[in-house]
């Protein structure tokens, strides 16, 4: 099956920092990447959609200067929190797909990042 | 009102029962609907797949979807122990912008005890 790894899968800053959160398609070229946002007991949100060599598309509401998504390859897409304040805390999900997946509108989710800003 | 409404729960349930997991959703446009389970601090894995209106059925799971009321639904049969984990469904529309788009209801949490 498809697997996509996401890194790292915890990580805890100072607010101010900036984090950067990788995800690969391990066995499959992803030309597109979603992003998402969970916080606990609700649902996952959609931040962006990131397709490989172009901008990525986010949704309203969402800063594209606060997280800046780069999908520079087939293979990885990066989810960077600039200025990190305590509100970013939250669980960070990417999700890869391709092709005939894509429409079927299938996609394969990474572990997650729990990010908690300090 | 969201768009997806799911019953967070607690649900929990001895082993070997049959669980009925339930949303309802309010767009009309959705196509394509699907069931993940999501293990504690891992990412959601996609159980089952169906579009438009009908049922589908794989091993102990079965996924049914109603257009007409806007309801779709997972039961688990012979539930087990390792089936402890929170269920969302999902759904999106068909092509254009929303290609991919998923909208996620907020989870179930299921706990099967033995």
């Amino acid at each position: 099956g498809a697997v996509v790894s996401q890194h790292p899968s915890r990580v805890i800053c100072k607010s101010g920092t900036s984090v950067k959160i990788e995800c690969r398609s391990l066995d499959f070229q992803a030309t597109t990447m979603f992003w998402y946002r969970q916080f606990p007991k609700q649902s996952l949100m959609l931040m962006a959609t990131s397709n490989e060599g172009s901008k990525a598309t986010y949704e309203q509401g969402v800063e594209k200067d606060k997280f800046l998504i780069n999908h520079a390859s087939l293979t990885l897409s990066t989810l960077t929190v600039t200025s990190a304040h305590p509100e970013d805390s939250s669980f960070y999900i990417c999700s890869a797909t391709s092709g005939r997946d894509l429409a079927k509108n299938i996609q394969y989710f990474g572990a997650g990042t729990r990010l908690s800003v300090l | 009102q969201k768009e997806v409404e799911q019953d967070p729960g607690p649900l929990s349930v001895p082993e070997g029962a049959i669980v009925s997991l339930n949303c309802t959703y309010s767009n009309s446009a959705f196509q394509y609907f699907m069931w993940y389970r999501q293990y504690s601090r891992k990412g959601p894995e996609l159980l089952m797949y169906t579009y438009s209106s009908g049922n589908k059925e794989d091993g102990r799971f079965t996924a049914q979807v109603d257009k007409s009321s806007k309801y779709i639904s997972l039961f688990i049969r012979d539930s087990q122990p390792s089936d402890s984990a929170t269920y969302l469904c999902a759904m999106t529309k068909a092509g254009g912008t929303s290609y991919g788009k998923l909208t996620f209801g907020q989870g179930t949490i299921l706990t099967v005890h033995p």
